[in-house]
């Protein structure tokens, strides 16, 4: 079973740029989360989607979106870049929704630098 | 602040020492995960715990879950230069909204 896979792994994107990352789900999987990773603040949570629906979002502000498609596949959006923006940002997909004892499974990350 | 706590932060040892690492909350979850993670790659899972007081053993690791559900630890026995990497502890909160703790960053030396 093929994993959770992320496009484009590296970007190098300007200041007030916006950017746009995919990521595609194992098979059969309907939810995606995605993660920004810094060394200053690790792993924090963005949103998650279930049947196109966004259904958690974290603390970020409106310039980061996301939207997921039928097939279940995903995209997140940021606008406006920043320089603090720079990160790696992780999707995650698990099998179900509605159910505690969740797993999710990351990709290998999109690596972003604003310069 | 951070919904869990992982100690220590930073942890250099000798291959084939032991070492424990720790993850806190005061919140309790519906299962915890640890992952570990290479640098420039994401997280790979390690291990699923769901039941208070789980033990589970993947070879030279053993990972515990609190009783009440709100700590767990994972335990490296003669640790060896492949183990080194981030280990991350996540709790699941809410329906499949994980919380990451700030990681260990083990580096084990030939």
């Amino acid at each position: 079973k093929a994993g959770v896979t992320q496009t484009p792994r590296y970007l190098i994107k300007t200041r007030g740029q916006q950017v746009t990352l995919s990521c595609s789900p194992i098979s059969g999987h309907r939810s995606v989360s995605w993660y920004q990773q810094t060394p200053g603040q690790g792993l924090q949570f963005l949103f998650e989607y279930f049947s196109e629906t966004q259904r958690n979002k974290g603390n970020f502000p409106g310039r980061f979106s996301g939207r997921q498609f039928s097939n279940s596949r995903s995209e997140m959006n940021v606008s406006t870049l920043e320089l603090g923006d720079s990160a790696l940002y992780l999707c995650a997909s698990s099998p179900r929704q509605g159910a505690v004892r969740n797993t999710i499974y990351f990709g290998e990350g999109s690596w972003l630098t604003v310069v | 602040t951070q919904l869990l706590e992982q100690s220590p932060q930073f942890l250099s040892i000798q291959e084939g020492e032991n070492l424990t690492v720790y993850c806190n909350s005061s919140s309790v979850f519906s299962s915890l995960q640890w992952y570990r993670q290479e640098p420039g790659e994401g997280p790979v899972l390690l291990v699923t715990v769901v039941t208070g007081g789980e033990v589970k053993k993947l070879k030279r690791l053993t990972f515990q879950f609190g009783d009440a559900r709100k700590d767990s630890s994972l335990h490296i026995t003669a640790a060896q230069p492949g183990d080194t990497g981030l280990y991350l502890c996540a709790g699941e909160h809410n329906f499949n909204k994980f919380y990451f703790g700030s990681g260990t960053k083990l580096n084990v030396k030939p």
